[in-house]
This record gives C-alpha cells, structure tokens and sequence, in this order.
C-alpha cells in the first residue's frame, strides 16, 4: 500500500523559506503514470493546490505561489520536496502531499493523499 | 481561473438519511470532477472520480453524478463515519476544490 509522510519544520520565521519533505513508501515516484502535487489547507478555509511535478520533471505552480515557490523530485531517496520563500503569516496552513493519476481516465484525481503536516509562520 | 461553488457549505443529518452536496463549476468542465471525503487528523480520501466513478474500496453508498457545470455527491445511508467534511475538485484546467461541506450530527 502507498504511504506518503510529510516532514518538515512546524515553525518557520516571517521572510524565511519553508521546506517540507514527502517520502514515498510502498511505490517508486519514478513512473509516468503519475505525478505530485502539493496541497495546503489553511487554518477555517478550504483546500489550495500550491503545484505538481510530472515524470519528466515538468511543473506546474498556482500563479498566486509561482514567483515563490519550487518542487522537485528527488528519485534516489524517493521524496518529494517543497519549498516557498519569504513566508508570511498567510502561510500558516496544514501541508500535504499527493499522487495523481496522470490520465483522463482517472479525471486526474488524487489517489492517494498523505495525512498533512502544520507549518506555522511566526516570529 | 474556473471556481468551484459547493453547497450548501454545511448541514446537520442523522444516521441513515439520504445527503445530497451539489458543486457548480464557473464553466463547462465535462467530467473533470472528483469528491473527497476530508476528516480531519486524516489523509483526503478519493471517493468518486470522473463524476460518477466510485473509486476502488469505496462503499456503494456514495455516488456521483452530473456534467458540464452541475454535479452532484449524494450518501444514499449516512453512516457514522461519515461524518466528515467532503470537497469537489475541478481537473479540466489546473485543479482547483470547492470550499467544503461539512456533514454534522443532527
């Protein structure tokens, strides 16, 4: 069964760089049948895409992130990693991680999630 | 940016009654739409995909339906687990959710 962990800081400062990890158990991140993505929920609001990363490396960011954010695939230890610059209180949400299917078919649904991990930004 | 409205944004039922959450997309968005069940201290759980395909491990209870702009998530016999907060998400341009719907106790 696939598992994914979300690991990071639960504290980062204003103007600093968060930096979270998604480890990957039970599946290889290495397969074109799928891709990653990144999701937040902050404190009482809904659900935010933040961005995903293809197979090929390829990435596509929320515009409203994309001057700050990156994402990338590290297959030797088979984690992804984010990472959002100059944070501000606005940041603070749960942060997690998730395998979409890569096909129409599937309606690009996320399949599997993980459970999330709180990022607060204060000083 | 295609936004997605759910309603209502929450709702009080009791065991066994049927739940109906309905989520509009701001344009066509054919079948590009999936439901998650969200409760909290847990993963997001994939339940319908395609708008009306029950994803594997999924109690028949759940069911999807509509296309275009209107779809709909109904619970035919709410059960005890699932008292949850459920989302809808549009994946026919970038992906974006709907604000949630809560399912409480009545």
């Amino acid at each position: 069964q696939l598992q994914l962990q979300e690991s990071g800081p639960g504290l980062v400062k204003p103007s600093e760089t968060l930096s979270l990890t998604c480890s990957v158990s039970g599946g290889s991140i290495r397969n074109r049948s799928y891709y990653w993505a990144w999701i937040r929920q902050p404190p009482g609001r809904g659900l935010e895409l933040i961005g995903r990363i293809y197979d090929s490396g390829t990435t596509f960011f929320n515009p409203s992130l994309e001057s700050r954010v990156t994402i990338s695939a590290d297959t030797s230890n088979n984690h992804v990693s984010l990472r959002l610059s100059s944070v501000t209180a606005a940041d603070t949400a749960v942060y997690s991680c998730a395998r979409g299917r890569d096909s129409s078919v599937y309606a690009y649904s996320f399949d599997f999630w993980g459970q999330g991990t709180l990022v607060t930004v204060s000083s | 940016d295609i936004q997605m409205t759910q309603s209502p944004s929450s709702l009080s039922a009791s065991v066994g009654d049927r739940v109906t959450i309905t989520c509009r997309a701001s344009q066509n968005i054919g079948n590009f739409l999936n439901w998650y069940q969200h409760t909290p201290g847990k993963a997001p759980k994939l339940l319908i995909y395609a708008a009306s395909i029950l994803q594997n491990g999924v109690p028949s209870r759940f069911s999807g339906g509509g296309s275009g702009t209107d779809f709909t998530l109904t619970i035919s016999t709410l059960q005890p687990e699932d008292f949850s907060t459920y989302y809808c998400q549009q994946t026919y341009r970038s992906r974006t959710f709907g604000q949630g719907t809560k399912v409480e106790i009545k």
